[in-house]
């Protein structure tokens, strides 16, 4: 296990296109965040997975977005008829501890997308 | 919801001199603060972390110190080196039943030679 991978990634759709993602935890880690980051802004919480179980989405979140896990391992993020303003690096992260114990949440590379 | 503020934006410094940034939150339910550091073209890694029951933490020339009352942490770089530059975020997560975790804006912090 070498760490949090996400795939692809980059990914260059054109706008109305749907996409989605692929991130891969570290085994066993019963928490899976997603984050979006644009250029120097810090990552935005997206929404959060602990195991299967989808306990928050963001506010920031339109319904074009949907995320799941299923059998708590793996997770997609989903876009639907993307426009520009999708355009972002969008983080992965997973951790592993019991509710009200935070860890140290280990990052994968993100996927880069363009909406063009 | 939790929001964290972060500052500065942007920070120069001389080599071997030391670093400070200063993020609040606003939350009191928070209870875990992590800081990331991003090198350019790569993921943000942890660099060291502190709990609500904890007031100040050292790692070699890093620290952080925590004020609950006055809901802000600090993360204070000592003897700054080149390898140090990079964007550096704090972060805050409350206590709740969801534990998310909320980053700041992010310090972009320069090493002068």
């Amino acid at each position: 296990d070498t760490g949090v991978s996400q795939d692809p990634r980059h990914k260059i759709t054109k706008r109305g296109q749907n996409v989605t993602f692929r991130c891969d935890p570290i085994s066993e880690h019963n928490r899976l965040y997603w984050y979006r980051q644009t250029l120097g802004q810090g990552p935005e919480f997206l929404t959060y997975f602990q195991n299967e179980a989808q306990l928050e989405k963001s506010r920031l979140l339109s319904d074009r977005f949907s995320a799941e896990r299923p059998k708590g391992s793996f997770s997609t993020l989903e876009i639907q008829r993307t426009e520009q303003g999708d355009s972002a690096m969008y983080l992965c992260a997973s951790s592993f501890g019991p509710s009200g114990l935070n860890t140290e949440a280990f990052f994968g590379q993100g996927t880069r997308l363009t909406v063009v | 919801g939790e929001n964290v503020e972060q500052h500065p934006s942007t920070l120069s410094v001389q080599e071997g001199d030391s670093a400070v940034i200063k993020c609040t939150y606003s939350d009191s339910a928070s209870n875990y603060f992590p800081w990331y550091k991003q090198e350019l073209g790569k993921r943000p890694q942890l660099i060291i972390d502190i709990r609500s029951n904890v007031g100040e933490k050292k790692d070699q020339r890093i620290a952080v110190t925590l004020n609950k009352t006055a809901k802000h942490f600090s993360l204070h770089i000592t003897e700054t080196q080149p390898e140090d530059s990079a964007v550096y975020f704090c972060a805050a997560s409350p206590l709740n039943r969801d534990d998310k975790i909320i980053f700041g804006k992010g310090t972009r912090l320069h090493i002068l030679p």
